[in-house]
C-alpha cells in the first residue's frame, strides 16, 4: 500500500484553465502539507494542514487553495493557471512534529 | 527566515568510496534535521535524522554528522554504491514548525 498517493502523476494543461491534484495518506497522521519543487529542485513548502490550523506560505499566490475532506485527504486546486506554475508538487504528511513522508509528486505543466 | 544551503550542488564519487555531502543552516534556533534522497520521478525519501542534542548518529551505511557551533550538518555515505545516485537535501525544523530545505546536491556514482 502506498502510504501517500498523488493522482494525476503527470498534468498538462493550458494556461487559464482550473485544476486539482488530489493526495490522500493512509499513515494515520495529522497533519498534510503541500510543496512545490521548481525546475532547479529547490522545494518549498506551500501549505501545511492539519484538523485545526491552516498555514499558507505568504509567497504563495491565492489562486492556489487547499481543501481537506478529512484528515486523510488534502487536495490541492489552483485556479486560473499560469506558465510559472510549472512544475512538480508534492503531498506529504508527518506526525506531529515528526519526519515527512512525501508521495511520489505530480508534475504539472502549463502551455 | 530559514536558510538552508548547501556547499556544493553536484558530487561525483567512485563506486566504493565514501561520499560526504555538506549542508549549512542558519538558523540557530532548528532542533531537527533530516537528509532526504530523491531519485528521479521520486518524491524525497527518508534517510536518516538527528536532533540538535546529539552530535552524531549512525544507519545503516549512512552517518550524520551535526556541528551546531558552526550551524553545519554533513551526510556520510560509506561504500558508495550505484544505487546511491540521486539529489539528497537537508532539511531544517524549529519545533512544530514546517520542514524547511536546502538547495540540494546531486550525487553521481561512476562505476
Amino acid at each position: 500500500d502506498t502510504a501517500v498517493s498523488q493522482t494525476p502523476k503527470y498534468l498538462v494543461t493550458q494556461m487559464g484553465n482550473d485544476k486539482s491534484i488530489k493526495c490522500e495518506q493512509n499513515l494515520g497522521h495529522d497533519t498534510m502539507y503541500w510543496y512545490k519543487q521548481d525546475s532547479k529542485k529547490f522545494l518549498k513548502i506551500m501549505f501545511s494542514y492539519n484538523n485545526k490550523e491552516l498555514i499558507i506560505n505568504e509567497t504563495v499566490p491565492n489562486r492556489f487553495s487547499p481543501k481537506s475532506p478529512d484528515k486523510a485527504h488534502l487536495n490541492l486546486h489552483i485556479n486560473s493557471l499560469e506558465l510559472g506554475d510549472s512544475a512538480v508538487y508534492f503531498c506529504a504528511s508527518s506526525p506531529a512534529p515528526g519526519g515527512y513522508t512525501f508521495g511520489s509528486g505530480t508534475r504539472l505543466t502549463v502551455v | 527566515g530559514e536558510s538552508v544551503g548547501l556547499h556544493l550542488p553536484t558530487l561525483s564519487v567512485q563506486e566504493g568510496d565514501n561520499s560526504i555531502i555538506n549542508c549549512a543552516y542558519s538558523n540557530s534556533a532548528s532542533d531537527y534535521f533530516i537528509w532526504y534522497k530523491q531519485e528521479s520521478g521520486k518524491g524525497p525519501q527518508f534517510i536518516i535524522d538527528i536532533r540538535s542534542n546529539m552530535d552524531k548518529r549512525q544507519g545503516q551505511r549512512v552517518t550524520v554528522l551535526l556541528n551546531k557551533t558552526v550551524k553545519h550538518l554533513s551526510l556520510q555515505i560509506a561504500a558508495t554504491q550505484p544505487g546511491d545516485s540521486a539529489v539528497y537535501f537537508c532539511a531544517e525544523q524549529t519545533g512544530a514548525n514546517n520542514l524547511f530545505f536546502g538547495t540540494g546536491t546531486r550525487l553521481t556514482v561512476i562505476p
